[in-house]
């Protein structure tokens, strides 16, 4: 079974400053991984996706994130925060061939300040 | 423009009523998902499908029911609506890697 660990709930950063937000997960299988945006009222949008190859991924919005084998982690990372970014990220993982179903973390809000 | 959508975006209704939230896309995906989601939690997968006449539960029971009739369209209906069915209902669609979601249908029993 898989599953995905969003540690922190809610972030906070200031305009400007980096965003990190981590995302662990457990997977059987090499897994494919991917994070999601959300902003209220909404459905999902894909930030970015890792699949195969590169391990380190580049998403919209200046976000990116790097699949690392070893610490079973897909951390989430934007150089410089914009108040547009505020919303809720979702870690998610699939296995391959498993029909693209998705396991969802619990997500982290992700809050900009002046 | 290749889309999902979900109708209503916002539905309050009686507990006891039938309800059926519609979910229909345009790209062409065999693979569609119903997802249910409270407020500041994740995801949790209540329905798939596969394909025209191919429906499966979820990760998370759901008293809801799904038909798939045709590959573009993906309803949901609940016979009998309680408030413990309040909650958002996200709808996706994917291709060979990626799910693409609708803008859900926020559901209200009162």
């Amino acid at each position: 079974a898989q599953s995905v660990t969003q540690l922190g709930s809610h972030v906070s950063v200031s305009e400007g400053a980096l965003v990190l937000l981590r995302c662990n997960y457990s997977s059987s299988v090499p897994p494919y991984l991917f994070w999601y945006v959300q902003y209220p009222n909404q459905g999902l949008q894909l930030l970015l996706k890792y699949t195969t190859g590169a391990t380190l991924v580049k998403g919209i919005n200046g976000f990116e994130a790097e699949f690392k084998k070893s610490e079973t982690s897909f951390h989430l990372t934007k150089p410089s925060a914009h108040m547009s970014d505020a919303a809720e990220y979702f870690c998610a993982v699939s296995e391959p061939g498993g029909g693209n179903k998705l396991t969802f973390g619990t997500g982290t809000q992700l809050k900009v300040e002046l | 423009e290749a889309d999902i959508y979900q109708t209503p975006r916002y539905l309050v209704i009686g507990t006891g009523k039938k309800i059926t939230l519609e979910c229909s896309q345009t790209m062409g995906h065999d693979k569609m998902y119903w997802y249910q989601q409270d407020p500041g939690m994740e995801l949790h997968l209540i329905h798939y499908s596969y394909g025209v006449n191919s429906t499966e539960k979820g990760d998370l029971s759901s008293e809801s029911t799904v038909s798939r009739i045709r590959t573009e369209h993906f309803p949901l209906t609940l016979e009998s609506a309680r408030p413990s069915h309040t909650s958002q209902y996200l709808c996706a669609s994917s291709d060979i890697s990626e799910q693409f979601f609708g803008p859900g249908t926020r559901l209200t029993v009162l």
